[in-house]
């Protein structure tokens, strides 16, 4: 079956760092994006990792391992506004157009 | 700057009827999804789209779901004869050209309850 797994809850603290993992399991692996949701917003675009290593925009950093099939967001001097839902998105092949979303992280910021 | 927006906003429709979801992509966008989001779970792909044909449709995309661009504008989602379970926030999303480009445009939404 297909699987991508991440923490369903994280709180941090304003100014701090978080680390939010994804694992995958899904019959084809071409890349991973990551996407932010507000409490009733719509999913907007992170990042993406087609490579292993790591993608920085910003405060906002990916990372990628294909052969541990993990991935991670790591959010760096956290502000209140961060605090949103994160989800992993695979996209399962070179020729496909197909996407499919973890199960979402809420994250917390405390002041 | 361009956005994705669906139309409407929130949808109330009994059970067994028939309902359209409407969205207009980024007007230079290619490809084009639905996915839909049950009220506090993972947002699940339904459908691409792509040349004026369905690229690839997941399994919850059956005969009860279709997908249209009646136009260089809209995309249409339909949904026949529908269920409780269809109860859910639906999103439009695009992408523009480019395979190596993976940033999609999500919509607004919109929240189709069923009574």
């Amino acid at each position: 079956g297909q699987s991508l797994e991440q923490p369903s809850e994280v709180t941090a603290v304003e100014g701090a760092i978080v680390q939010i993992n994804c694992t995958y399991q899904t019959s084809g692996f071409y890349g991973l994006s990551w996407y932010q949701q507000h409490d009733g917003g719509a999913p907007t675009f992170l990042s993406y990792n087609a490579l292993d290593g790591l993608e920085e925009t910003g405060r906002f950093s990916s990372f990628l391992s294909r052969s541990d099939s993990y991935g991670y967001l790591l959010l760096q001097e956290l502000q209140m506004k961060d605090s949103a839902s994160y989800f992993c998105a695979v996209r399962e092949g070179s020729g496909t157009y197909k996407y499919i979303f973890g199960t979402g992280t809420r994250l917390k910021v405390l002041a | 700057e361009p956005e994705v927006t669906q139309t409407p906003s929130h949808q109330v429709t009994q059970m067994g009827q028939e309902v359209i979801l409407r969205c207009v992509p980024i007007s230079n966008h290619l490809y084009f999804y639905w996915y839909r989001q049950i009220l506090g779970q993972k947002v699940e792909f339904l459908v691409s789209f792509y040349n004026n044909e369905i690229s690839e449709k997941s399994e919850i995309f059956d005969d009860q779901f279709s997908v249209e661009r009646p136009d260089g504008s809209n995309f249409t989602l339909k949904i026949r004869s529908t269920k409780l379970e269809d109860s859910a926030m639906y999103f439009c999303a695009s992408r523009h050209q480019g395979f190596s480009n993976n940033e999609q445009f999500f919509g607004p939404g919109t929240r189709l309850t069923v009574l």
